[in-house]
This record gives C-alpha cells, sequence and structure tokens, in this order.
C-alpha cells in the first residue's frame, strides 16, 4: 500500500492570514492526484484533480501546484477566512490505479 | 438526483452481532468504494468495485464483505461486529467511465457505527 502523507497535522491561522500545507506520495507510477475538502459533520467535497507535473489549479481563494517527479502537491489559501476551517484531504492511486489512497489529512482551523 | 445516499446513519451494535450498511447511488457511476474514517486517520479504503458483479479488497477489507449485484447499490456487510470497527463509514462513487483516475468521488453522508 502506497503511502500519501500530509503535513502539518493541523493548522491554526488568523482570518486573513495566507497558508499552505503539503501532500507527498510515491513518484513511481503516478496516476493523478486529488484534493478534498471535508468539513465537520458532512462529506469530503472535490476540489482539484491535477494528472501533469507542474500542473496549477485555481478555485476562487485556494489554488494547489503539482509535482510528479518529487512527488509533491501544495495547496495554498489566501487571505483566510472563519469558513475555510475544515479538514483539506489528499488522495492518490495504486494498484494499477483502482485504489484511492487518502492522507490522514490537513486540520485548518481559522480564527475570526 | 439523489446522489449517494446511506443508510442507516447511526447504529450501535453488540460484539458478534451482525449488519449491512446499505449504499445507493443514482448516478450511474460505474465505480464505487467504502472507506472507514477513523481520528486522526483520514479515510482507510475497505473494498471498491469497478463494476457490478466486480469487488476487490483495499487498505483494511478484514471483518468485511461487500457485494454488487446491480450498478446502484454497493452493500458493506459486517458478519462478527467487533469494537475494532466501531467508525464512521462512508460509501462513495464516480464515474471512471473509459478508465479515468481523474473523475472525483462524491461521498454519502457517512454512517455512524459503535460496536460495544
Amino acid at each position: 500500500i502506497l503511502n500519501v502523507e500530509q503535513s502539518p497535522q493541523s493548522l491554526h491561522v488568523q482570518e486573513g492570514d495566507s497558508t499552505n500545507f503539503t501532500c507527498s506520495f510515491p513518484s513511481s507510477n503516478f496516476y493523478a492526484l486529488h484534493w478534498y475538502r471535508w468539513e465537520t459533520a458532512k462529506s469530503p467535497e472535490a476540489l482539484f484533480v491535477m494528472t501533469l507535473n507542474g500542473d496549477e489549479k485555481k478555485k476562487g481563494r485556494i489554488s494547489a501546484t503539482l509535482n510528479t517527479k518529487e512527488g509533491y502537491s501544495y495547496l495554498y489559501i489566501k487571505g483566510s477566512q472563519p469558513e475555510d476551517s475544515a479538514t483539506y484531504l489528499c488522495a492518490s492511486h495504486e494498484d494499477g490505479g483502482f485504489k484511492t489512497i487518502f492522507g490522514a489529512g490537513t486540520r485548518l482551523f481559522v480564527k475570526a | 438526483n439523489a446522489g449517494v445516499t446511506q443508510t442507516p446513519k447511526f447504529r450501535i451494535l453488540k460484539i458478534g452481532q451482525s449488519m449491512t450498511l446499505q449504499c445507493t447511488q443514482d448516478m450511474n457511476h460505474n465505480y464505487m468504494y467504502w472507506y472507514r474514517q477513523d481520528p486522526g486517520m483520514g479515510l482507510k479504503l475497505i473494498y471498491y468495485s469497478v463494476g457490478a458483479g466486480i469487488t476487490d479488497k483495499g487498505e483494511v477489507p478484514n471483518g468485511y464483505n461487500v457485494s454488487r449485484s446491480t450498478t446502484e447499490d454497493f452493500p458493506l456487510r459486517l458478519e462478527l461486529a467487533a469494537p475494532s470497527q466501531t467508525s464512521v463509514y462512508f460509501c462513495a462513487s464516480s464515474p471512471n467511465n473509459r478508465g479515468s483516475f481523474t473523475d472525483t468521488q462524491y461521498f454519502g453522508p457517512g454512517t455512524r457505527l459503535t460496536v460495544l
């Protein structure tokens, strides 16, 4: 089972701060890298899917980059708001791409 | 579309009891998945299915069984419940019509299971 690691485990920021966190994954046999946003008491919702080295995706104040050669992706949030408080999950694939492996997530707390 | 629905929302089991967690999707998705969420551990894949009649093990399949007789339904069976199976269970589906792994997964609301 491949290891998808996320850091930090949790992060506390003030409203207006910009922040970023990391997802690391094995760079061999790469298929795709997904980011999900998971609010407390809700279900995970997709943010981005990235496949190509150097990919950059953006949705509002949230953006992500991908480096498949070194096996990492960064998620950035510009000007954090309290509503950004959530767990951010990344996921990669193994076993011919069929199995989705999630990282443990980064729990973001944004204080007003 | 209702999306992915799961029943029940909550359940308490005694050790050794059995139960089936139901999952249904109305999006005609080929792929379906079962995950469990343990505190601080993110989501662990239990079983997945790439189409009706085809299932395979994920990271943590022990103690569980699945079946996929139709495209819509993917029930998860616990035969002899153990305290270690106390968790929140999420079902998900994705299109993957052309074998693409870029399709995102759509998650159900979850089932909170406690085994005492």
